[in-house]
Order: C-alpha cells, then structure tokens, then sequence
C-alpha cells in the first residue's frame, strides 16, 4: 500500500497570507490527524477529520481550519499566517477505530516571512 | 499544554550497544502507548506500541517496556546502529469520546561509528 503523502513538501508565504495543505491517507484509512511540529513545541494536534467530520480538536486558534472529502483526503488550512505559524505539518492516518497506529506523512514545510 | 515525557534529552551511544531511551506520561487513563522515530527531513515513523494490559513487548532489535505504577515508558534498542540516530518520540493515546493522542518532546539518538 502505498503510505501517506502530502503536498506541496514546501512552501514559503509571508504574513497575512493564507495557504492549503493537502494530504492523502493509506487507502481505507477514513481517519486524518493534523499535526505541527516546531523545535520549541514539538509535536502538537491540531485537529483530526473522520468521515468528513472534525471529531477532535486541540487548542488553536480558529485561523487554523480543516476539511475531510468523501475520498477521505484532507486539507488543512490557515488564514492570516503569522512568522510563528512557520513549522512542519504533518498529516496522519488510520483506519478510525481506537487503538490503532496512525502513519505520519512526509509533513509540508511552511516557512512564513 | 498537556504533555508526556521529559525535556528533550540527548543520547549518544557507541555503535553496536544497547540503547535505552525514557519516557514519563501523564495520564494514568492512558490504554495505549507508541514509540516513533523520526529522522531529518522525514515524518515520525511507528517502531512498536504497547497495550496498557501488558508491561513488555519485543520487535525486531526493539523492546518497550511499560511500568504503570510509575507512568514510565522505555524503548531498548539493541546493538545500535548508525542508521539509528534519529529523534525519538513516545505517544500516549488517552481514550475519552475518541483517541486523543499525546506525543513527548522526544530524544534525539546519537549514535557514534
């Protein structure tokens, strides 16, 4: 099977701006996890999407935003980019249970100026 | 925020010994426990989980071990290899509604030729 993927691998907006991240899942996996990672945070939640709805949500700010198609890929969006916002995405998925593994992508890295 | 494990810590190791890298949870809820690695550039990937009713589990050069008692986590690699050095994360998975996985600040693993 093939594993998760994300697109673009970079990118570079500068403040104000907005951007979509977009990422595909392993075939049959209908749960995506949003993830952004910084040196100074780590590795933190953002959101995850099953069956075309949010289910879970960590704690940001609602410029950060999400969507799931019927597919089950998903998007992530973020308005009004701040240089803070500067970080690796990474997407996860699974098949939706509890218990169970969830495979990172490759993540996108957003660089704002 | 919430968070498992300790300050990001560095480990360096002699090529072909044994590794052990800690991590301390939080919640005591917590059913399900994952060690990822992730190397530069690259998205966290899965190296073995553990369940809460268990307090070892083995794979390949890998072992997780798990004490309740005490919320502490310890993965084991043996005869470290190059190709080992990486950063290391443990994850919680706290079952409320749905999942809710939290990740620690992970290790970063040196691993000396």
């Amino acid at each position: 099977k093939a594993g998760v993927t994300q697109t673009p691998r970079y990118l570079i907006k500068t403040r104000g701006q907005q951007v979509t991240l977009s990422c595909s899942p392993i075939s049959g996996h209908r749960s995506v996890s949003w993830y952004q990672q910084t040196p100074g945070q780590g590795l933190q939640f953002l959101f995850e999407y099953f069956s075309e709805t949010q289910r879970n949500k960590g704690n940001f700010p609602g410029r950060f935003s999400g969507r799931q198609f019927s597919n089950s890929r998903s998007e992530m969006n973020v308005s009004t980019l701040e240089l803070g916002d500067s970080a690796l995405y990474l997407c996860a998925s699974k098949p939706g249970g509890s218990l169970e593994t969830q495979y990172f992508g490759p993540g996108t890295r957003l660089l704002v100026l | 925020g919430e968070s498992v494990g300790l300050h990001l810590p560095t480990l360096s190791v002699q090529e072909g010994d044994n590794s052990i890298i800690n991590c301390a949870y939080s919640n005591s809820a917590s059913d399900y426990f994952i060690w990822y690695k992730q190397e530069s550039g690259k998205g966290p990937q899965f190296i073995i989980d553990i369940r809460s009713n268990m307090d070892k589990r083995q794979g390949q050069r890998v072992t997780v071990l798990l004490n309740k008692t005490v919320k502490h986590l310890s993965l084991q690699i043996a005869a470290t290899q190059p190709g080992d050095s990486a950063v290391y994360f443990c994850a919680e998975n706290i079952r409320t509604s749905y999942d809710k996985v939290i990740f620690g600040p992970g290790t970063s693993l040196s691993v000396i030729p």
